[in-house]
């Protein structure tokens, strides 16, 4: 069974400009959710899709943004990049929301500003 | 506010010395304490749920207990392959799951 698989393996864009990030989950999950790993942090909360709509969202400005396709893939938009949002993103994905086995994840997009 | 602490931040051990990682919450409407695993330059990789107050789960070397308020992961006769990053969640009220800064460990062969 294919993981969950996220694309660019890495990303180096200039402050302004916009990054989209991509994301496939398992097959079947239908809960996609995005986290921001900044290099000595803890995982951040962004964003939860499940079934097409945004379900909740953490504490980030409007910039960060997101969809859901309806063969539940996901992309994550970030625009007017700024030097602070260098970082790995994570997509997750569950069979459905509260699942119990938690969340599966892909390796990341790690997303560099200069 | 929901909040997951991890202690220590950093611990070394010997091959075969045994020891814990703690992980303290604050949580309005537990759904369940996920443990992980995080190799470098990778995502996590998910060890085990825990539901409810005196529930125990075991993996190979790893033991995961959980309190009302800690959860705390028993590590026995380590390896060096089990160095990595151990990230300990909260699942909240909304579904949404918390994150601890975790715990680096490395062990020594």
């Amino acid at each position: 069974e294919a993981g969950v698989t996220q694309s660019p393996t890495h990303l180096i864009k200039t402050r302004g400009q916009q990054a989209t990030l991509r994301c496939s989950p398992i097959s079947g999950h239908t809960s996609v959710y995005w986290y921001q790993q900044a290099l000595g942090l803890g995982l951040q909360f962004l964003l939860w899709y499940d079934e097409g709509e945004e379900r909740n969202r953490g504490n980030f400005p409007p910039r960060f943004s997101g969809r859901q396709f309806p063969n539940y893939s996901s992309e994550l938009n970030v625009n007017a990049l700024e030097l602070e949002d260098s970082a790995l993103y994570l997509c997750a994905s569950s069979l459905n929301r509260g699942s119990w086995s938690g969340y599966t994840f892909g390796s990341g997009t790690r997303l560099t500003v200069v | 506010e929901d909040q997951v602490t991890q202690s220590p931040e950093a611990l070394r051990l010997q091959e075969g010395e045994s020891s814990s990682l703690n992980c303290s919450y604050t949580v309005s409407g537990l759904r369940g304490l996920f443990w992980y695993r995080q190799d470098p330059g990778k995502g996590p990789e998910f060890l085990f749920t825990l539901y409810s107050a005196g529930e125990e789960k075991e993996k190979e070397r790893l033991k995961a207990t959980l309190t009302k308020k800690e959860s705390f992961l028993h590590i026995t006769a380590p390896k060096p392959e089990d160095s990595a990053t151990y990230l300990c969640a909260v699942m909240d009220s909304s579904y949404k799951l918390i994150f601890g800064s975790g715990t680096r460990l490395l062990v020594r062969p």
